[in-house]
């Protein structure tokens, strides 16, 4: 079965500092990856997906990026983090070269910057 | 733009009662919808799914309901439970090009399930 991993669950960072926050998937192959931000009490807002290895779009400009460096890890990175920058950070994944097909989330990230 | 919203942002329930969130969605391309549930400080859980070419889905205690004249989204729940209680999204998908690949979401909505 397919499963993904998030990590950390809470993070405190100061404004300025990087930021590296991780995400894989086992159990299949060639997956869209995403990464979705959620403010409190708010819907989410897609930052980016991956369709395939080095493979990026971006939804909206913003401090953060995305990199994935392998076909089942996904990672969102900051040079510097805004205050702005904190929330609730979900990575999601769905099987690649498909279409409607739902996504599975992760257990997600809190990300305080303060 | 486009974009997915929900009527009622809370709804408070009594246990064993119906109900019944909805979702009007604005993007008449949009052929996939699915409805999550999200606990406090959980990822969304899928719950059920509908494709365009149906109007009705049911699963366990969930119907999901299509009206594609009017782009409304329903999610009902039967004999409502204390373990509902949580913020439900809709959430669409459209069929060509970018949009394939993008899972877009409403505001959520609130269910309180009260003892």
């Amino acid at each position: 079965s397919q499963t993904i991993h998030q990590w950390p669950a809470t993070l405190v960072q100061p404004v300025g500092s990087p930021l590296s926050l991780e995400c894989t998937v086992e159990g299949t192959s060639n997956p869209n990856l995403y990464w979705y931000r959620q403010a409190a009490g708010r819907g989410l807002q897609l930052l980016f997906y991956s369709v395939g290895i080095g493979q990026i779009s971006s939804e909206v400009p913003q401090n953060l990026s995305a990199s994935r460096p392998q076909d089942r890890q996904f990672i969102l990175s900051s040079k510097k983090l805004l205050l702005s920058d904190s929330g609730f950070y979900l990575c999601a994944w769905r099987s690649g070269g498909t279409t409607n097909e739902k996504l599975f989330f992760g257990s997600g990230t809190q990300l305080s910057v303060l | 733009g486009e974009s997915v919203g929900l009527h009622l942002p809370t709804l408070s329930v009594q246990e064993g009662d119906n109900s019944i969130i909805n979702c009007a969605y604005s993007n008449s391309a949009s052929d996939y919808f699915i409805w999550y549930k999200q606990e406090s400080g959980k990822g969304p859980q899928f719950i059920i799914d509908i494709r365009s070419n149906m109007d009705k889905r049911q699963g366990q205690r969930v119907t999901v309901l299509l009206n594609k004249t009017v782009k409304h989204l329903s999610l009902q729940i039967a004999a409502t439970q204390p373990g509902d209680s949580a913020v439900y999204f809709c959430a669409e998908m459209g069929n060509s090009g970018g949009s394939n690949y993008k899972l877009t979401f409403g505001k959520g909505t609130l269910l309180t399930v009260n003892p």
